[in-house]
């Protein structure tokens, strides 16, 4: 089976630029989540969907940054403009409905020169 | 709110040595409790799991019990291998059907031959 596939796998461009970060779910999940890893800060959680629908957004860290989920099997993360400060691993995951787990993309690697 | 705290690291240990990461969380009610592992250049991935008071939840000869007089879920193994080398997360769902994971800081642990 397929895991949640996310592209591309390293992004590598300048500040002031568009990044768009994608994500196809597990077929047959409906929920999914966008998290954000670093060093610093750890492992957090940016936004969730349900059925295509944002649950959660809370943790966005500004208006640069936006996601959605035109479908239940695509989901995008754009930040425009980019800054350094967003250099991180985003993670998106899918999980089933009832007392499912998460499961987890590979991640992107974004580094903003 | 909800929140695990979890054994700082990094955890240097030698193959065959005994295991164990603490695990502590703060929570309403009855929360369903995850070990994830991260592999390097990996997503995370459910290690184990457990969804009530006493249960254990085990995988790969790791194990972890739910206890809920001590709100505790700590992470053990018997004899640690070299592939066990990955980053440990704890994390919670809280009760009542909501999707977000709360996880700990992580913690690196390397196993040396």
């Amino acid at each position: 089976d397929a895991g949640v596939i996310q592209s591309p796998r390293h992004e590598v461009t300048e500040m002031g630029q568009e990044v768009t970060l994608r994500c196809k779910p597990i077929s047959g999940h409906n929920s999914l989540f966008w998290y954000r890893q670093t060093m610093m800060r750890g492992l957090e959680l940016l936004i969730y969907f349900n059925n295509n629908v944002p649950i959660d957004d809370s943790g966005m860290p500004e208006d640069r940054f936006s996601a959605k989920m035109p479908n239940a099997s695509f989901s995008t993360l754009k930040i425009q403009p980019s800054e350094p400060r967003d250099s991180a691993v985003y993670f998106c995951a899918s999980m089933g409905q009832g007392n499912q787990p998460q499961h987890f993309g590979d991640g992107t690697r974004l580094s903003i020169l | 709110g909800d929140s695990v705290t979890q054994m700082e690291g990094p955890v240097t240990l030698s193959e065959e040595a005994f295991l164990t990461i603490n695990c502590t969380y703060t929570a309403t009610g009855y929360p369903s409790l995850f070990w994830y592992v991260q592999y390097p250049g990996e997503g995370l991935q459910l290690l184990l799991k457990a969804t009530k008071a006493d249960d254990k939840g085990s995988n790969k000869g790791f194990e972890a019990t739910y206890r809920k007089e001590t709100t505790s879920f700590h992470l053990e193994k018997g004899s640690v291998q070299v592939s066990d080398s990955a980053v440990y997360f704890c994390a919670l769902t809280a009760p009542g059907g909501n999707e977000k994971l709360t996880f700990g800081t992580g913690t690196r642990l390397t196993i040396i031959p």
